[in-house]
């Protein structure tokens, strides 16, 4: 098993670009989430997922989107990236209420 | 009141040396807790799970003190490795979102 994992591990980025970060787990896990983290603080959840087909906000959605068209599959979108989103990205899975796993994160860079 | 709070420390423990971590929690239905371990910028990983009846893993313990709401991670004998962030960590009652604390920062020192 695999696990969660994410791609791509580092990235930079220009001001205005877009980007998708990848997101994939073969735990057959209904749940799937998307967490950032800046230097020295917590994690901020951005979306979820509750199943296939279904997404909703987290805390700080401003300047992303995501889809789930699978159960394996949760893709998050930067569409006009900007400094701020600066940050690690972690992907993570679980069945409600149970341990969540963690991918290995993306480092964000935004110039 | 914050959800969940933890004292950021950090914690700074000679190698050998008994340390514990508090969490407080603000919903008093939660009824199960996670403490994760998290490595300088790696993920967090599960290093706990947390139910009425405590837990306890070879050098680690953890309590859960519901009169008061919190839960305690004691770690004995500590060792270079144990070195890292300590999250707490309620998992979803009524919601899908599980709380994250800020983390609490342990040094063991050589």
């Amino acid at each position: 098993n695999a696990g969660v994992t994410q791609t791509p591990k580092f990235r930079i980025l220009k001001i205005g670009q877009s980007m998708t970060l990848q997101c994939t787990q073969d735990m057959n896990h209904n749940y799937m989430y998307w967490y950032r983290q800046d230097p020295g603080m917590g994690l901020k959840l951005i979306y979820y997922s509750v199943g296939a087909g279904i997404t909703d906000k987290g805390e700080v959605p401003n300047g992303y989107n995501v889809s789930r068209s699978t159960t394996e599959d949760f893709p998050l979108r930067l569409e006009l990236a900007a400094p701020s989103q600066t940050s690690v990205y972690f992907c993570a899975s679980s069945t409600q209420g149970l341990e969540q796993f963690f991918g290995p994160g993306t480092r964000l860079t935004v110039l | 009141r914050k959800e969940v709070e933890q004292d950021p420390g950090p914690f700074n423990v000679p190698e050998g040396a008994t340390v514990a971590f508090n969490c407080t929690y603000s919903n008093s239905a939660s009824q199960s807790f996670f403490w994760y371990r998290q490595d300088c910028r790696k993920e967090p990983k599960l290093l706990m799970s947390v139910y009425s009846s405590g837990n306890e893993d070879g050098r680690f313990t953890a309590q859960l003190n519901r009169a008061s709401q919190y839960i305690s991670l004691l770690i004995r004998d500590s060792k270079l490795s144990d070195s890292a962030t300590y999250l707490c960590v309620v998992p979803p009652s009524g919601t899908y979102k599980y709380i994250f604390g800020t983390g609490t920062r342990l040094k063991v020192l050589a």
